[in-house]
């Protein structure tokens, strides 16, 4: 089965930017979404199809991707964007929906 | 606006059976392809298994839940089902129902019933 990798936990400092990665076998091929979920919520999409950004969702989210790797990036970043991040992926040789572990951030 | 209500959790012995509901508003459901996730205490999320507008399951059901939980909808009822049998404790958490958008990212999603195997 397809396999997603995400670090445990990114921190960064209130203004600068977080990059958060999300490797998988040639991940390039697949349209990458990304969710924010904060504790007790359920969660929200903030990048679709690799680089779509839902109504609500600010401009400092957005996401690249290379060959193996994908990356949600969150530029000045806020005490407001403390959370975990999932990357997700269909894969289409099963069907499946796949999401990786998730990233804890912390903003400090 | 498109909000969906989950509701069915509690707590349960292994072994057991728990039907779990999502009703949907704001949206036809014969349009619309509707998926649950789960999420156990302080894990991840997973996927469970998705439905599309006219009832096909082709997707199937993450190796975890295969043979033992069955999705299925009434779109009369605005409803999703998902009947989860031969509980066992790592069934225990969140479950989550949500929709398909256009681009295959979940879109919108319930707040969640909580489900506890006993052993």
């Amino acid at each position: 089965s397809y396999v997603l990798s995400q670090p445990p936990s990114v921190s960064v400092a209130p203004g600068k930017t977080a990059r958060i990665t999300c490797e998988g076998d040639d991940i390039s091929s697949n349209g990458v979404h990304w969710y924010q979920q904060k504790p007790g919520q359920a969660p929200v999409v903030v990048i679709f199809f690799d680089s779509g950004r839902p109504s609500g969702i600010p401009e400092r989210f957005s996401a690249s991707k290379s060959a193996n790797t994908a990356a949600l990036i969150i530029s000045r970043a806020e005490a407001g964007d403390e959370a975990d991040y999932y990357c997700q992926v269909w894969d289409d040789s099963s069907g499946h929906r796949v999401f990786g572990g998730g990233t804890k951030l912390t903003v400090l | 606006q498109v909000q969906l209500v989950e509701s069915g959790g509690g707590v349960v012995q292994s072994g057991k059976s728990l039907r779990l509901s999502c009703a949907v508003s704001g949206i036809s459901l014969s349009v619309s392809e509707i998926l649950w996730v789960r999420q156990a205490p302080d894990k991840g999320l997973e996927w469970v298994t998705l439905i599309s507008h006219n009832g096909e399951i082709r997707a199937g059901y993450a190796d975890s839940v295969k043979g033992r939980f069955i999705i299925s909808r009434d779109n009369f009822q605005s409803t999703v089902y998902l009947q989860m049998n031969s509980l066992i404790i790592e069934d225990t958490g969140v479950y989550y129902c949500a929709t398909l958008g256009d681009g295959g990212s979940f879109d919108n999603w319930g707040q969640g019933t909580r489900v506890t195997v006993s052993s």
